[in-house]
């Protein structure tokens, strides 16, 4: 039982590259979200999904697009990197009982 | 606007004395209230909550006190390890809603 896993652990891109970030759970949650956790700003929404094929935005949507084919699986594209999305993304799912449980993070550098 | 505030940036205890985490909210509408732990290049992991109807839960070390009157919220840690060393979020979900919302993170330090 792996829980929450993110790859890839680590990304540096050059401006204007696209990149899809992956998470999974193998918890059977519904609800899946990403995050991005930036210094002195704690953890901040990116968007969030509460079953397949249905996903909402969050406090910081813009520039980041989102797909929940399945239940078990949320990917995070960002289609033209910036280097303002340098930054630690958090994945999580929730089971409906509101507590969030959260992958290691992908770090990414975007230059 | 801030709905969640830690106010505390950082906090540096002795090991063995209590530790005490503060967060303040501001809608009453919140009925869910959880703390994280963050170590460095990790992810951040549940360590207690507590609802609105309760305004004490305990977990072994840890307590949370909930304070519904002053919109308040405090994580007790007795007695404080050096392995409690970590970053330490405040979380709220309003009612009805899937989502929740942190604070910026208290970063607590125990000296041994």
């Amino acid at each position: 039982n792996a829980g929450v896993t993110q790859t890839p652990k680590f990304q540096v891109l050059k401006t204007g590259q696209s990149m899809t970030l992956q998470c999974a759970q193998d918890m059977n949650h519904n609800s899946m979200y990403w995050y991005r956790q930036d210094p002195g700003m704690g953890l901040r929404l990116i968007h969030y999904s509460v079953g397949a094929g249905i996903t909402d935005q969050g406090e910081v949507p813009n520039g980041y697009n989102v797909s929940r084919l399945n239940k078990r699986e949320f990917s995070l594209r960002l289609e033209s990197a910036a280097p303002s999305q340098t930054s630690v993304y958090f994945c999580a799912s929730s089971g409906g009982a509101w507590t969030q449980y959260f992958g290691p993070g992908t770090r990414l550098l975007v230059l | 606007d801030q709905q969640v505030k830690q106010n505390s940036p950082s906090l540096s205890v002795q090991e063995g004395r209590i530790s005490i985490l503060n967060c303040d909210y501001t809608n009453s509408m919140f009925d869910y209230f959880l703390w994280y732990k963050k170590y460095p290049a990790e992810g951040p992991t549940f360590l207690i909550s507590i609802s609105s109807i309760k305004d004490k839960n305990e977990d072994g070390r840890f307590t949370v006190f909930l304070n519904k009157s002053a919109k308040h919220l405090s994580l007790h840690i007795v007695p404080s390890q050096p392995g409690d060393s970590a970053v330490y979020f405040c979380a709220v979900r309003q009612g009805g809603s899937e989502k929740l919302v942190f604070g910026k993170g208290t970063k607590l330090t125990v000296n041994p």
